[in-house]
């Protein structure tokens, strides 16, 4: 299966600040990676699909890059709404895996 | 608006079985793949099964094959996970979640708000 790595596992930082979460595949996925956004006592909510697709209802302030192996979600000038955890999700092959979460925190 | 909704959680007992339903509406259900995804108290998210549109087709994690059956009744817009030869290691809170129209890996695009599943002696 497909192994997915994120770091770092804890951001933390201020409203205001730009935060870059990484996620990092065992083998390439192609374009076929998606975020979600999880906060305490919630289900996930989708973010990106497919790499760079922002999902329905996401705030431009959140994008999406990588390609293969290397991801990235970018949230610039973070808001208090923005604090949780972030899961990237590979669909290339079954089973679908997750990564194991980035936290943003507030500093 | 796209809902859904699970039910069926509770405590049970290792080696019991549990069944979990998942209503939903706001879609059209029969159009969709549908997926079961776990998460341990604490821990992250763990991918348990899906089920093709018609029911046709299913994969499972390694970890549930031949203990969870996933199913769905088109009639009644639901989907199901039996649940059996429970482990204290299963106890997660389990979404239900919509995949694609197609029986391929997705990303999953609406959630439930989950139904926690407690396995103890």
């Amino acid at each position: 299966e497909i192994v997915l790595t994120q770091s770092p596992a804890t951001l933390s930082l201020s409203p205001g600040e730009r935060a870059a979460l990484s996620c990092r595949a065992s083998q390439s996925v192609a374009y076929y990676l998606a975020w979600y956004q999880q906060k305490p006592g919630q289900a996930p909510r989708l973010l990106f699909y497919d790499a760079t697709t922002r999902a329905t209802g996401i705030p431009a302030r959140f994008s999406a890059s990588g390609s293969e192996t290397d991801f990235t979600l970018t949230i610039n000038s973070l808001e208090p709404t923005d604090f949780a955890v972030y899961y990237c999700q590979q669909r290339s092959n079954w089973p679908l895996t997750f990564g194991g979460g980035t936290k943003v925190e507030i500093k | 608006q796209v809902q859904l909704v699970e039910s069926g959680g509770g405590v049970v007992q290792p080696g019991r079985s549990l069944r979990l339903s998942c209503v939903t509406s706001g879609f059209t259900f029969d159009s969709y793949a549908m997926h079961w995804v776990r998460q341990a108290p604490g821990k992250g998210l763990e991918w348990v099964a899906v089920m093709s549109y018609d029911g046709g087709n299913t994969y499972y994690a390694d970890s549930v094959t031949g203990r969870f059956t996933i199913s769905r009744d088109n009639s009644r817009n639901t989907l199901f996970l039996q649940l059996n030869s429970l482990k204290v290691e299963d106890t997660a809170v389990y979404y239900c979640a919509r995949g694609g129209i197609v029986l391929v890996p997705a990303a999953l695009d609406y959630w439930g708000q989950g139904a926690l599943v407690t396995v103890s002696s």
